[in-house]
């Protein structure tokens, strides 16, 4: 039984490009949530999404940050024009529907701009 | 706004040497506190949930406790393998959302 699954776990991206981090829950999860960990700084909330729904997005910065969670496929959080304050650990976490209060979270992506 | 605090930042232990982890929290309406295991370079690992005052949890050498104003995280007898950051985090309000707000951590360092 496969837990959270991130990919990359490492993505260096120069200033200006796109970055896109990959996230499948755990077989039987369709709640997904990202979490963002800047040095120094604590696990700060993203967004949370269901199966083609945003449930809550009041963590995600208003520019360049979007998120997916398509029917079918891992869910997406996109980062467009890069900038060098954007680097940080990307965690995934998952939940059923029955057991939200528990999360399971993957490894995480390592950004890091250059 | 809430918030959660945790303290103190680092502990170093000697094996064997029993401590507590504090964390502090404010919060509009508290559905949960949860506690997590962080090793280097992995994702948190779910250890407890707690939900009202009074309750406890325990788990190995791990036992969580919670007041109203905060929870703390005794480790009895710690072994190296213990040694990890331990975060601490609440859910608050109504509604469908799963956000959950970390505190900083602790980071725990078990010498043998």
């Amino acid at each position: 039984n496969a837990g959270v699954m991130q990919n990359p776990r490492h993505l260096v991206r120069r200033r200006g490009q796109e970055a896109r981090l990959r996230c499948s829950p755990m077989k039987g999860h369709s709640h997904v949530y990202w979490y963002r960990q800047l040095p120094e700084e604590g696990l700060k909330f993203m967004v949370y999404l269901q199966k083609e729904n945003i449930i809550d997005e009041s963590g995600m910065p208003k520019e360049r940050f979007s998120a997916e969670f398509p029917k079918e496929g891992p869910s997406i959080l996109r980062i467009q024009q890069v900038v060098r304050g954007d680097s940080a650990a990307y965690f995934c976490a998952s939940s059923s529907r029955d057991s939200r209060e528990k999360l399971f979270f993957g490894s995480g992506t390592q950004l890091s701009v250059l | 706004e809430d918030q959660v605090t945790q303290s103190p930042e680092a502990l170093r232990l000697q094996e064997g040497e029993s401590s507590s982890l504090n964390c502090s929290y404010t919060v509009s309406g508290l559905r949960g506190l949860f506690w997590y295991r962080q090793d280097p370079g992995k994702g948190p690992e779910f250890l407890f949930t707690l939900y009202s005052a009074g309750e406890e949890k325990e788990k190995e050498r791990l036992k969580a406790t919670l007041t109203k104003k905060e929870s703390f995280l005794h480790i009895t007898a710690p072994k190296p393998e213990d040694s990890a950051t331990y975060l601490c985090a609440v859910r608050s309000g109504s509604g469908n959302t799963g956000k959950l707000i970390f505190g900083q951590g602790t980071t725990l360092q078990v010498k043998p």
